[in-house]
């Protein structure tokens, strides 16, 4: 199937561990994103690349990190640092160049241990 | 399921009824609009979306109108069905940006068989 694919489904954290989410698409999309998603909020974005080995912080970056090695992947690591990650975590890619819908995976829920 | 938005504005339907859900938004260099469905454990599905240059756009079932003068954006389902039932969100994006979307907060779909 195409698309954007979200693993785990559902991912527990200890506290001070660092974990990694998966995201992976088979769309041909040069751009990925990465959003927050809390109940009764909006999608916040925390991280998108427009390209392979580029990235820029979205508007709550503070506490994750990704890497764009691939064109195809997009991992996000939510590091310690981050003092409240338990929330839905989705993905996203769209083409580039003038406007384009973002197509999203099923999203990782995060939850602390 | 994923609970994806307490305290949202609701809409309550009955089947074969038409529906019309509303999103105000916030910023007027704003020329790029979807429209989202989120299905309970889901990632958000993709509508249909609208430029600036344009105040209607028809799809199968759904109609987005756009008015730019007091910043609305609304989402017109036609004869909504159980399988419509779903939180719908708005996104703009921001500022006239290529990549980043601003999203709203959602109202929740009932339709009632």
């Amino acid at each position: 199937d195409g698309g954007i694919t979200q693993s785990p489904k559902y991912l527990f954290r200890k506290e001070g561990q660092n974990v990694t989410l998966s995201c992976e698409q088979n769309l041909n999309h040069d751009a990925m994103y990465w959003y927050r998603q809390d109940p009764g909020q909006g999608l916040r974005l925390i991280y998108y690349s427009q390209i392979v080995n580029d990235f820029q912080k979205g508007d709550i970056a503070e506490g994750y990190s990704v890497s764009r090695e691939k064109k195809e992947s997009f991992p996000l690591t939510v590091t310690s640092a981050q003092k409240n990650p338990t929330a839905f975590y989705l993905c996203a890619g769209s083409g580039t160049g003038g406007h384009q819908p973002q197509h999203f995976g099923d999203g990782t829920r995060l939850s602390i241990l | 399921g994923e609970s994806v938005g307490l305290h949202l504005p609701t809409l309550s339907v009955q089947e074969g009824d038409n529906s019309i859900i509303n999103c105000a938004y916030s910023n007027s260099a704003s020329d790029y609009f979807i429209w989202y469905k989120q299905e309970s454990g889901k990632g958000p599905q993709f509508i249909i979306d609208i430029r600036s240059n344009m105040d209607k756009r028809q799809g199968q079932r759904v109609t987005v109108l756009l008015n730019k003068t007091v910043k609305h954006l609304s989402l017109q389902i036609a004869a909504t069905q159980p399988g419509d039932s779903a939180v719908y969100f708005c996104a703009e994006n921001s500022g006239g940006s290529n990549y980043k979307l601003t999203f709203g907060k959602g109202t929740l779909l009932t339709v009632n068989p």
